[in-house]
């Protein structure tokens, strides 16, 4: 059990560019699921798959937002013509199972200059 | 839709003192809770988690939490609390067969003062 990975740990881009982010689960997990938190808050679920698929998606994921799961193994996050509200750490989880406790990896912040 | 509310936004205490940070949680069907702690630049860490059964859950590094049903509780407690428990705490729910996300709370910051 290496753990949920996330790379990279920190993004500093530019207001209007496009940004992604990666997630490995642990190996043996398929679901897995992403949260963004803003400072001084919780975390907000943001979206999950099992395995591929996605099976759903918060009102907070916005039509810049995608994310992807194509073997069922990594996922990706993409955040399209990135705003200033966008700057939060991006949290990635994985569990075994439905409502079994979820893994964390340590999160991607993103820093919209 | 669930919601979680953490009453207290930050938690002074003495080493070697008792805690409780307190958890309260809204939601229309049967839930599963959870408690993670998260130090600074890190991820969160799964402290202890309320599935069924036993109300009085125990967790990693001396932490407990009981679930009251009627109150919609789950306070956390630590009998004694050390220096390296300083960070902050969130409260999650999520509903038996209903949406997988977790619902955190806003968090509390503990600060153990020597």
């Amino acid at each position: 059990d290496t753990g949920v990975s996330q790379n990279p740990r920190h993004k500093i881009t530019k207001r209007g560019q496009n940004v992604t982010f990666r997630c490995d689960p642990i190996s043996e997990h398929n679901r897995l699921y992403w949260y963004r938190q803003t400072l001084g808050q919780g975390p907000e679920f943001l979206t999950y798959f099992q395995n591929e698929a996605q099976l759903e998606k918060s009102r907070l994921l916005s039509d810049r937002f995608s994310a992807e799961r194509p073997k069922g193994s990594f996922s990706t996050l993409e955040i399209q013509r990135t705003e200033q509200g966008d700057s939060a750490m991006y949290l990635c989880a994985s569990s075994f199972a439905g409502n079994q406790p979820q893994h964390f990896g340590d999160g991607t912040r993103l820093s919209i200059l | 839709a669930q919601s979680v509310t953490q009453l207290d936004s930050q938690v002074p205490v003495f080493e070697e003192a008792p805690v409780e940070l307190r958890c309260n949680y809204s939601s229309s069907v049967s839930v599963y809770l959870f408690w993670y702690v998260q130090y600074p630049n890190q991820g969160l860490q799964l402290l202890l988690k309320y599935l069924s059964g036993s109300t009085l859950v125990k967790g990693i590094n001396g932490f407990e939490a009981e679930f009251n049903k009627s109150q919609t509780s789950f306070h956390l407690r630590k009998p004694s609390v050390h220096i390296s428990d300083t960070a902050e705490y969130f409260c999650a729910v999520s509903e038996r067969g209903g949406a997988d996300g977790l619902t955190f709370g806003k968090g509390t910051h503990l600060i153990i003062q020597p």
